[in-house]
């Protein structure tokens, strides 16, 4: 069993839908909880990140941890169509803080 | 664009050979990371540098290796390359050997035929 499961998707929405992206971990030493944005043919970006269990927002994103039910959420609101991305959930802690596990990634497609 | 460069953009090779991939991390960036990303395992950590030691390793296979030279740029060496390791090579970089916020370079696409 992976430590970080992430749905692939895919994921087809329309224009200005809700979206919302899910991760589960089994790792309780995880304290970071970040999101990667990943447009085609280019490396991971940075979306968001959240310590330990709350809600964080910024803009149309919104990201919650719940450590005690081990689940993240990303939730993008007025969906566009420059959303359209690989989102990755990535997690890290315990003793090295620069190795990222991440889940498998969910490609989603927002179309007009 | 991160600041992260990766070259070649695309390697083709054959089983059995040896290739190098490199990496030159963000201007003051002293570590870097390699990752593997395939379509079955994922965005994998392979190992980290920093300032030229190894610092964290992660599912990196022994015909793997990777060194950081005192430019600080970076080469990963894949050696008696299989077919399963056709993926894309990421290399990321960082400030502090402890940030989650890794900045990525575009990736080398290898393909083993």
């Amino acid at each position: 069993q992976k430590e970080v499961e992430q749905d692939p998707g895919p994921l087809s929405v329309p224009e200005g839908a809700i979206v919302s992206l899910n991760c589960t971990y089994s790792n309780s030493a995880f304290q970071y909880f970040m999101w990667y944005r990943q447009y085609s043919r280019k490396g991971p970006e940075l979306l968001m990140y959240t310590y330990s269990s709350g809600n964080k927002e910024d803009g149309r994103f919104t990201a919650q941890v719940d450590k005690s039910s081990k689940y993240i959420s990303l939730f993008i609101r007025d969906s566009q169509p420059s959303d359209s991305a690989t989102y990755l959930c990535a997690m890290v802690g315990g003793t090295s803080y620069g190795k990222l596990t991440f889940g498998q990634g969910t490609i989603l497609t927002v179309h007009p | 664009d991160s600041g992260v460069t990766q070259t070649p953009k695309h390697l083709i090779t054959a089983t059995g050979q040896r290739v190098t991939l490199r990496c030159s991390p963000r201007s003051g960036d002293l570590s870097v990371y390699w990752y593997q990303q395939s379509l079955d395992q994922g965005l994998q950590f392979l190992i980290q540098y920093y300032n030229g030691e190894e610092r964290a390793k992660g599912n990196i296979l022994e015909r793997f290796s990777a060194q950081q030279f005192p430019d600080l740029h970076s080469e990963l060496n894949l050696s008696s390359l299989e077919l399963g390791d056709s993926a894309l090579y990421f290399c990321a970089s960082t400030i502090d050997p402890d940030s989650y916020e890794q900045y990525f370079g575009p990736g080398t696409r290898l393909t083993v035929t």
